[in-house]
């Protein structure tokens, strides 16, 4: 149980585009959402925290209006990345909570974004 | 400001060995402490976990020995394996509140 999927694991775009990554809890209703960003070899970096039909809360030095997040439904979030750049490029991961207090944190596989 | 300080950063142990991964904190209110594991282009998948009201858990392989005084917990991995290698994160959290990863240890087990 608890699996969270993402989609694409990988994705090739071209400077100035916009490119859709998915997160979806697969087993279980997921009251919050996380999006993380890491890049190689350093740790992961909290970049939102999405409720269910609610705006995002973005952490600090995180662009909103670069990194859309729309949690539309229980079981699905999703991160869009407007305007892409080069320095976008990254490891995005995904998680999810089940409930509000006291619930672990389940991650998804990851997507990888290259911006050319 | 790093909310939880891991070490060591790399960390190589011989097969049948024990590894031992070290993390540290300041917030006295956290109140979750798990370990993750993530293999290279993967995403980290809970290893075990710990709450300030006891000092060890152990399953299979993996203990975590927590020092609430010290503010410190660590994850130890007993006979270590090659398929253990891969990167360790410690994490930590105030129930419902934002969660705070350590720096990551890249553990390498050779054969």
């Amino acid at each position: 149980g608890a699996v969270v999927s993402q989609h694409p694991s990988w994705v090739i775009c071209k400077s100035g585009t916009s490119v859709k990554i998915e997160c979806r809890s697969l087993d279980f209703q997921a009251t919050t959402m996380f999006w993380y960003r890491q890049f190689p070899k350093q740790s992961l970096m909290l970049m939102a925290t999405s409720n269910e039909g609610s705006k995002a809360t973005y952490e600090q030095g995180v662009e909103k209006d670069k990194f859309l997040i729309n949690h539309a439904s229980l079981t699905l979030s999703t991160l869009t990345v407007t305007s892409a750049h080069p320095e976008d490029s990254s490891f995005y991961i995904c998680s999810a909570r089940p409930g509000t207090f006291g619930y672990e944190q389940y991650f998804g596989p990851g997507t990888r974004l290259t911006v050319t | 400001q790093q909310q939880v300080k891991q070490s060591p950063q790399s960390l190589i142990v011989q097969k049948g060995g024990i590894s031992i991964i070290n993390c540290a904190y300041e917030n006295t209110a956290f109140d979750y402490f798990p370990w993750y594991q993530q293999f290279p282009g993967k995403g980290p998948a809970l290893l075990i976990a710990i709450r300030p009201d006891v000092s060890e858990k152990k399953e299979g392989r993996f203990t975590i020995s927590f020092n609430k005084s010290a503010k410190q917990f660590s994850l130890h991995i007993m006979d270590s394996q090659p398929g253990d290698s891969a990167t360790y994160f410690c994490a930590a959290e105030v129930t419902g509140n934002q969660f705070y990863f350590g720096t990551g240890t890249s553990l390498t087990v050779i054969p």
